[in-house]
């Protein structure tokens, strides 16, 4: 079974600064997907960055971009120029390509406060 | 357009007491699935429909769990006999499964709390 992992329980980063946070998992398969999601305290998941694992090349959306590195299983999340609205938890997530549900596994989140 | 919505968005019960949590998803989107979060936890996957068939409902916790969905709209996952421990956020997604990319889109959750 694939499982997600975040070390990091909490992270704090002052505004304007770059912040990164990580995420590693575990799987036996060779395609899939991973996805940064964003959740304020509203509550709505918003997607931040999606990777597929067969493209080399890093994700960027705007101030997001990634650090896949598929061979270590590592998936991280860098913010750049961090704005007082980026304060949320933040989920990692991987869901298999092909499978009979693509269904999303979480991990646990890091809850950035970004400071003024 | 419209996204994905809930209700209620709180729920406060009884211990013992049966509750139903609605999911509107959005139009045209022909999966739907249902996570649960748990106070500082992550998302974990419950049940997933494809049209009104539930091809997997793996993740429900117990047989006081249950589901359904009316075509490819309305669903409403209910709780029997709710204890402590189901006290939770209840998160529905749907997403367009015809799409290659599959995007889920989340609605804002149910707050459920079993007093």
């Amino acid at each position: 079974a694939q499982t997600v992992t975040q070390s990091q329980p909490e992270m704090s980063v002052q505004e304007a600064e770059t912040v990164t946070l990580s995420c590693t998992y575990d799987t036996s398969e060779s395609d899939y997907y991973l996805f940064w999601y964003k959740q304020p305290p509203s509550r709505q998941m918003i997607l931040v960055i999606r990777q597929e694992a067969y493209k080399q090349q890093n994700a960027t959306e705007n101030r997001f971009s990634v650090n896949f590195q598929k061979a270590a299983k590592s998936f991280s999340l860098k913010i750049s120029d961090s704005q007082l609205g980026d304060a949320a938890m933040y989920f990692c997530a991987y869901r298999s390509v092909g499978g009979a549900t693509n269904k999303l596994i979480f991990g646990t989140g890091t809850l950035l406060a970004v400071q003024p | 357009g419209a996204g994905v919505s809930q209700s209620p968005s709180n729920k406060v019960t009884e211990k013992g007491k049966d509750v139903e949590l609605r999911c509107d998803p959005i139009s045209g989107h022909t999966a739907l699935y249902w996570y649960r979060q748990r106070l500082g936890q992550g998302l974990e996957f419950l049940i997933y429909f494809q049209g009104n068939s539930a091809p997997d409902k793996s993740g429900l916790p117990s047989d006081r769990f249950s589901a359904e969905r009316t075509g490819e709209s309305v669903s409403t996952l209910t709780i029997q006999r709710t204890q402590q421990e189901d006290s939770a956020v209840y998160l529905c997604a749907s997403s367009f499964v015809a799409s290659g990319s599959r995007e889920q889109y989340f609605g804002p959750g149910t707050r459920l709390t079993v007093t």
